[in-house]
């Protein structure tokens, strides 16, 4: 395993259109998070994921945001009618609840929406 | 709500000078970890604490907890210009999962 794998790793939109990312975390790795990045900021947290169960959301992930995980394996984000303030590096990470309490993060995916 | 600010913000100096980063809060945390991430790319994770007062090294890089887990801070020596990147210090708090993450520290080494 190499790691989480996020796809795709860019994607411009027009504002208005919807956009999914996919996450791949780290076998065997029940939590997994979505956290958002803007340019210059430290990362925001979305949502996290315990298995398949969505068990915290934030305030940022607005009704436009839907997080799934079905299986408890990989995961997706949509944004639907996205806007010009959805523009950001969106990371996703995985990790265990047994053991130790680091969070591994994927490369990202980098959206502009023009 | 937890906060962490991390200070200074923007740091520049030359191959071979020390330095030393720091993260702070209010709030305690059950563990803290601490990223470098490039441009275009997640952050990487250099190191967890868990335990008030500890230190843990990594090459270069010291990595101290506050003794209330209120605080951190990274000290590098002889900075190289590879150690160029943004640190990151994230805190994860007892009963949640999620982690918090600071503002950042933007370090440039010049050859």
């Amino acid at each position: 395993d190499t790691g989480v794998s996020q796809d795709p790793r860019h994607k411009i939109t027009k504002r208005g259109q919807n956009v999914t990312f996919r996450c791949d975390p780290i076998s065997e790795h029940n939590r997994l998070y979505w956290y958002r990045q803007t340019l210059g900021q430290g990362p925001e947290f979305l949502t996290y994921f315990q298995n398949e169960a969505q068990l915290e959301k934030s305030r940022l992930l607005s009704d436009r945001f839907s997080a799934e995980r079905p299986k408890g394996s990989f995961s997706t984000l949509e944004i639907q009618r996205t806007e010009q303030g959805d523009s950001a590096m969106y990371l996703c990470a995985s990790g265990q609840i047994r053991g130790n309490t680091e969070a591994f993060f994927g490369q990202g995916t980098r959206l502009t929406v023009v | 709500t937890q906060l962490l600010e991390q200070s200074p913000q923007f740091l520049s100096i030359q191959e071979g000078e020390n330095l030393t980063v720091y993260c702070n809060s209010s709030s305690v945390f059950s563990s803290l970890q601490w990223y470098r991430q490039e441009p275009g790319e997640g952050p990487v994770l250099l190191v967890t604490v868990v335990t008030g007062g500890e230190v843990k090294k990594l090459k270069r890089l010291t990595f101290q907890f506050g003794d209330a887990r209120k605080d951190s801070s990274l000290h590098i020596t002889a900075a190289q210009p590879g150690d160029t990147g943004l640190y990151l210090c994230a805190g994860g708090g007892s009963g949640t999962y999620k982690y918090i993450f600071g503002t950042g520290t933007r370090l440039k080494v010049l050859a």
